[in-house]
């Protein structure tokens, strides 16, 4: 099966700075990349996603961008705010029923 | 759009008490639904798919018998917890996929505590 791995676990930036977090993952027929914010006891909210015939896709300060050949796919925060602090996981899928999550960043924002 | 409702949103039972969630996509039909469950600050942990009208299908190491699941519309699963044990204690989330689509929309999730 599909093995997903994230880092970093933990990430904590200044706010108005950069934050990127990456993911990989092991099998090539994984085709869908969705990236989930998730705030402290609240459900995941999926904020940005890409496709496997896609190499980056940009939405305001988030972008993710996907190196097939590599199979590695990031997340791009830009312009950090406080409310951005979450936790973000990254899920890579093989078909539209086998959804595999990497273990979570949690990403703190410091004003 | 794609709204996914859940409840209750925390409950407290007894040790040896069965709990029901409900889970319901209120503005689309969701072929598919998943139930995942969350300890404090892990990742989202696959307890079972379930198509509409057939069995769920458990990830190794969940107990069938334990965690019973329905999905008898296109817009409602439920999550029994049977003969609950304090170890069961977690937050469950759920998660309808609209036919066709690659998409997960999430519930509010449900905080179980078994006393």
């Amino acid at each position: 099966g599909e093995n997903v791995e994230q880092h970093p676990s933990t990430l904590s930036v200044q706010e108005g700075d950069s934050a990127v977090i990456k993911c990989t993952y092991s099998d090539s027929a994984s085709n869908y990349f969705p990236w989930y914010k998730q705030e402290l006891g609240k459900r995941p909210q999926l904020i940005i996603d890409i496709r496997s015939n896609v190499g980056e896709k940009k939405d305001q300060r988030i972008a993710v961008t996907l190196n097939k050949t590599a199979k590695h796919f990031s997340l791009h925060i830009t312009e950090t705010q406080p409310e951005d602090s979450a936790v973000y996981f990254c899920a890579a899928i093989i078909t539209g029923n086998q959804f595999y999550f990497g273990t979570g960043t949690s990403l703190t924002v410091i004003p | 759009g794609a709204v996914v409702s859940q409840h209750p949103s925390w409950v407290i039972c007894k040790s040896g008490t069965s709990v029901k969630i409900e889970c319901r996509s209120l503005d689309f039909q969701a072929t598919t639904m998943f139930w995942y469950r969350q300890f404090p600050k892990q990742s989202l942990m696959l307890m079972a798919t379930s198509n509409e009208g057939s069995k769920a299908t458990y990830e190794q190491g969940v107990e069938k018998d334990k965690f019973l699941i329905n999905h008898a519309s296109l817009t409602l699963s439920t999550l029994t917890v049977t003969s609950a044990h304090p170890e069961d204690s977690s937050f469950y989330i759920c998660s309808a996929q609209p036919g066709g689509l690659y998409e997960q929309y999430f519930g509010p999730g449900t905080r179980l505590t078994v006393t």
